[in-house]
């Protein structure tokens, strides 16, 4: 296994686009986190699997974002209608129930022009 | 105020200087995190800990779960030791809430 993977590492996007983003976690890990990093500030929590429940949801996460583990496996983000205050890095990340073992995958950078 | 805070923002020594961090919370934890960022992005966990001391290497992290902080050392630091290093702390079911980070710099 090689970690935390995520796809793509950069996008580019017009203002007004959708983007989707992958993250294939560890596949023993059943936990799997989504975060939002802007520039010069710690990660921020966005979302939280447990397997492929969706557990629970940042108010960070407006009504243009949406994420699903559809088979408890690999999960997507996507954001609807991008705005320019969507640039950031998106950090995914998987863990075992007892948390110890929390893995990083490298991000996705988004910039929305 | 954020719940977790980190001091100093910015740090920048000598090869050679012994290197701490600082985290203060103000939640209630199970665990926290040391965690390394490069330029770049990628994040590695150096230390989970719920109590008492941990090393690695020329790591150290303490953590005084009643005074609700903790502390990253680094001994005989090293122009590689240079990234962002940040706190987390484990919130509900593993949920992590993040410092700001401390920016580190040492130079050869």
């Amino acid at each position: 296994d090689t970690g935390v993977s995520q796809d793509p590492r950069h996008k580019i996007t017009k203002r007004g686009q959708n983007v989707t983003f992958r993250c294939d976690p560890i596949s023993e890990h059943n936990r799997l986190y989504w975060y939002r990093q802007t520039l010069g500030q710690g990660p921020e929590f966005l979302t939280y699997f447990q397997n492929e429940a969706q557990l629970e949801k940042s108010r960070l996460l407006s009504d243009r974002f949406s994420a699903e583990r559809p088979k408890g496996s690999f999960s997507t983000l996507e954001i609807q209608r991008t705005e320019q205050g969507d640039s950031a890095m998106y950090l995914c990340a998987s863990s075992p129930e007892g948390g110890s073992g929390y893995t990083f995958g490298s991000g996705t950078r988004l910039t929305v022009v | 105020k954020n719940e977790v805070e980190q001091s100093p923002q910015n740090l920048t020594a000598q090869e050679g200087e012994f290197i701490t961090i600082n985290c203060s919370y103000s939640v209630g934890i199970s665990a926290l995190h040391w965690l390394q960022q490069h330029p770049g992005g990628g994040i590695v966990s150096l230390f989970m800990l719920s109590s008492g001391k941990k090393k690695h290497g020329r790591l150290i992290a303490t953590i005084n779960i009643q005074e609700k902080h903790s502390s990253l050392h680094i001994t005989a630091s090293h122009p590689r030791d240079s990234a962002v290093y940040i706190c987390a702390v484990i919130q509900g079911a593993q949920k992590l809430v993040f410092g700001q980070g401390t920016r580190l710099t040492i130079n050869p």
